[in-house]
C-alpha cells in the first residue's frame, strides 16, 4: 500500500539554527515528489518538484533532496517567517497523490 | 488574480442537514479536486474532475456528490450531514492531472472549516 510517512511532527528551532524535515514514502512508480508550505487559516502553497533520486532543489533557505525511499527538506539559517506546516505529497503509479500528515515547523526569534 | 476561492470560509451545520460547498478557478485549469483535512492526517481526496461535465470519485468520496457543470467551478454537495464530516475542506485545481507531465502544481483555496453538531 502506498504510504507517506513525514518525521517530526513539529519542530521548534531558534532562529538561525538549521535543521532536516524527513519525507519517507513506500509508493510503485514514483512519478513525483512534492513540497508544499501551508500557513494557519490557508491552503497549501506548492514549493517543489522532485522527480528521481538524487535530485535536488533550491528556494531561498529552503532545500529538497531525494532518495529512493525518503525525501529531506532543509532548512537552513531560518527565520520566523519560514514558521509553517510543510506538506510531502507523492504522485505513484496510478497518478494518485498520496499526502503525509504534515511537520508543523516554528522559528523563535 | 484570485486563484480559487472558495465559499463559505466558515459553516456550522446540525446532523442531517445539507448544504453545498464552492469552488471557483479563474485560471483556466482542467483538473479540480475536493480535498479534506483533518488533524494528525494527510489530505484525502473525496472527488475530482478531469474537466466540464466529468467527475469521479477519489479516496473517501462516500456521502459526497460534487457537480462540474462549468469549468470554472466545482461544487461539493453535503446530502445529510454527519459529525464525521466536520472538517476543513480545500479545493485545488491544476493544469493537469499527471502534474510530472506538466510540471503544474496543484493551487488551493483557502479553505471551508465546517462543523457538524
Amino acid at each position: 500500500e502506498d504510504q507517506v510517512t513525514q518525521s517530526p511532527e513539529a519542530l521548534r528551532l531558534q532562529e538561525g539554527e538549521s535543521s532536516s524535515l524527513n519525507c519517507s514514502y513506500t509508493v510503485s512508480g514514483l512519478r513525483g515528489l512534492f513540497w508544499y508550505r501551508q500557513d494557519p487559516g490557508k491552503g497549501p502553497e506548492f514549493l517543489f518538484t522532485l522527480y528521481s533520486a538524487g535530485e535536488e532543489k533550491e528556494k531561498e533557505r529552503l532545500k529538497a533532496t531525494l532518495t529512493k525511499k525518503e525525501s529531506f527538506l532543509h532548512i537552513t539559517a531560518p527565520k520566523p517567517e519560514d514558521s509553517a506546516t510543510y506538506l510531502c505529497a507523492v504522485l505513484g503509479s496510478n497518478y494518485q497523490l498520496i499526502w503525509g500528515a504534515g511537520t508543523k515547523l516554528i522559528i523563535k526569534p | 488574480n484570485a486563484g480559487v476561492t472558495q465559499t463559505p470560509k466558515f459553516r456550522v451545520l446540525k446532523t442531517g442537514q445539507s448544504m453545498t460547498l464552492l469552488c471557483a478557478q479563474d485560471m483556466n485549469h482542467e483538473y479540480m479536486y475536493w480535498y479534506r483535512q483533518d488533524p494528525g492526517m494527510g489530505l484525502r481526496l473525496i472527488h475530482y474532475s478531469v474537466g466540464e461535465g466529468t467527475t469521479a470519485k477519489g479516496e473517501v468520496p462516500d456521502g459526497y456528490n460534487v457537480s462540474r457543470l462549468k469549468k470554472q467551478n466545482f461544487l461539493l454537495g453535503l446530502e445529510s450531514a454527519a459529525p464525521s464530516q466536520t472538517s476543513v475542506y480545500f479545493c485545488a485545481s491544476s493544469y493537469s492531472r499527471a502534474e510530472v507531465h506538466s510540471n503544474q502544481p496543484q493551487h488551493f483555496g483557502d479553505g471551508t472549516r465546517l462543523s457538524i453538531l
